[in-house]
C-alpha cells in the first residue's frame, strides 16, 4: 500500500510568486492535513480537509489556502510568497476525522525555499 | 502557545544504552502520537496511545501514557545507530475529548544521537 505522496519534493520560488503543493493520501483515507515545519516554530498545523470540506484551520494568514478533491487528493497554495514561508511542508492523512483511534501518517514533505 | 513539553531537548548515548524521552502536557491528552523524523524528511509513525496506563511496544521501542493521561514516555532499549533522529510527540488538542482530528499540536522534538 503506497504511503502519503507529496509533490514536488523540492522547489525554489521568488518572493511575490505563488506556489501549489500536492498531496495524495493513503488509499482509502479521507482526511488530509497540512503542516509547516521551520527551525524556529517547529511543526505547526495549517488546515485539515475531510470530504472536500475544510474542518480545521490553524493560525496562518489568508495567503495560505487549500482544497481537497473528490478522490481525497489535496493541494495547498501559498500566494505572494515571503522569505519566511521557506519551510518543509508536510501532508498527513488518516481514515477519518472526529473519531477516536485515528492513526495519522505523514508524507516525506515538500521543501520550499523562497529567495 | 506551547502545550506539549518534551525533555530532554537533545540526547547523546552510547550504542547499547537505554534511554527515555518524556512528553508532558498541562491538560488531559486524548490521543498521543509518537513520531520519528530524520532531518529534512517526513515523520515516521511509531505509536499512538489513548487510554490511561496504556503501553505499546514495537521492536525495541516502548511508549507509555500515564494514568492521568498528561504524560507520555518513549523508552528505547539497547539503542542502535538506526535509532538516531528527532523524536516528536503530538497530541490532538490537549484537553479536547471529542474524537481525534488531524489537527495535532507537537512538542519541540528531542534529537537523539547514538554513538557507535
Amino acid at each position: 500500500k503506497a504511503g502519503v505522496t507529496q509533490t514536488p519534493r523540492y522547489l525554489i520560488k521568488t518572493r511575490g510568486q505563488q506556489v501549489t503543493l500536492s498531496c495524495s493520501p493513503i488509499s482509502g483515507h479521507r482526511s488530509v492535513s497540512w503542516y509547516q515545519q521551520t527551525p524556529g516554530q517547529g511543526l505547526q498545523f495549517l488546515f485539515e480537509y475531510f470530504s472536500e470540506t475544510q474542518r480545521n484551520k490553524g493560525n496562518f494568514p489568508g495567503r495560505f489556502s487549500g482544497r481537497q478533491f473528490s478522490n481525497s487528493r489535496s493541494e495547498m497554495n501559498v500566494s505572494t510568497l515571503e522569505l519566511g514561508d521557506s519551510a518543509l511542508y508536510l501532508c498527513a492523512s488518516s481514515l477519518e476525522t472526529g473519531t477516536f483511534g485515528n492513526t495519522i501518517y505523514f508524507g516525506e514533505g515538500s521543501w520550499l525555499t523562497v529567495v | 502557545s506551547q502545550e506539549l513539553e518534551q525533555s530532554p531537548q537533545s540526547l547523546i548515548v552510547q550504542e547499547g544504552k537505554n534511554l527515555t524521552i518524556n512528553c508532558t502536557s498541562s491538560k488531559t491528552l486524548y490521543g498521543l502520537y509518537w513520531y520519528k523524523q530524520k532531518y529534512g524528511e517526513g515523520l515516521i509513525f511509531l505509536m499512538m496511545l489513548q487510554k490511561g496506563g496504556e503501553e505499546k511496544s514495537h521492536e525495541k521501542i516502548t511508549a507509555k501514557l500515564d494514568e492521568k493521561k498528561q504524560q507520555s514516555s518513549l523508552h528505547i532499549t539497547a539503542s542502535q545507530p538506526s535509532h538516531a533522529g528527532i523524536y516528536l510527540c503530538g497530541a490532538d488538542g490537549p484537553g479536547k475529548g471529542s474524537g481525534n482530528t488531524g489537527k495535532l499540536i507537537f512538542g519541540q522534538g528531542t534529537t537523539l544521537q547514538v554513538k557507535p
